[in-house]
């Protein structure tokens, strides 16, 4: 069975201040790795997706994510942090392409300082 | 892009009561829909799987016959809490996907409390 950990519950950064935000993963079989973001009372928006093409991930919003075989990790990070980038960040695992259940990290909560 | 829309998004019911949950894929054919249980300041837990015309298949730990799944045509999928209890009070949130969108599409969510 796939599983995800999230390093690290809460992270605070300053504004303009690189954005560092750790997942590893467990999988019996190649992987497909998701990043999520999650607003107050909202649901769910996908930063960016690893589907077994390129290692080196880019997203939405400046995020990117870099799947480390060797390390089974996908760490989300960010040159720049900027306020409205405070939310609840889920990284998630799927065995089954993009079709099969989607196992949730632990989340982590990205505070942003000016 | 696919839209999922999650109804209501909010409701207070009372202890004994039922409450269903709508999640609609507007602009696609959902061929599997996932149910999510959220608490606060949690991650979301998976509760079942539902795809279009079968059971749905449920996570260990998660009562079938308090959390009724339908998922009878390839755009609606419905969630009922039967006999809720403050303890079902959470935010709950539906997932949908198909080959052909190649991915996972969210619902916003809906705020069950009961009282």
């Amino acid at each position: 069975a796939q599983s995800v950990t999230q390093l690290g519950s809460h992270v605070s950064v300053s504004e303009g201040a690189l954005v560092l935000l750790r997942c590893n993963y467990s999988s019996s079989v190649p992987p497909y790795l998701f990043w999520y973001v999650q607003y107050p009372n909202q649901g769910l928006q996908l930063l960016l997706k690893y589907t077994s093409a390129a290692t080196l991930v880019k997203g939405i919003n400046g995020f990117e994510a870099e799947f480390k075989k060797s390390e089974t990790s996908f760490h989300l990070t960010k040159p720049s942090a900027h306020m409205s980038d405070a939310a609840e960040y889920f990284c998630a695992v799927s065995d089954q392409g993009n079709t099969g259940k989607l196992i949730f990290g632990q989340g982590t909560t990205l505070q942003v300082k000016p | 892009g696919a839209v999922v829309s999650q109804h209501p998004s909010r409701v207070i019911c009372k202890s004994g009561t039922s409450v269903k949950i709508e999640c609609r894929s507007l602009d696609f054919q959902a061929t599997t829909m996932f149910w999510y249980r959220q608490f606060p300041k949690q991650s979301l837990m998976l509760m079942a799987t539902s795809n279009e015309g079968s059971k749905a298949t449920y996570e260990q730990g998660v009562e079938k016959d308090k959390f009724l799944i339908n998922h009878a045509s390839l755009t609606l999928s419905t969630l009922t809490v039967t006999s809720a209890h403050p303890e079902d009070s959470s935010f709950y949130i539906c997932s949908a996907t198909s080959w052909a969108l190649g991915g996972y599409t969210f619902g916003s969510g809906t705020r069950l409390t009961v009282v």
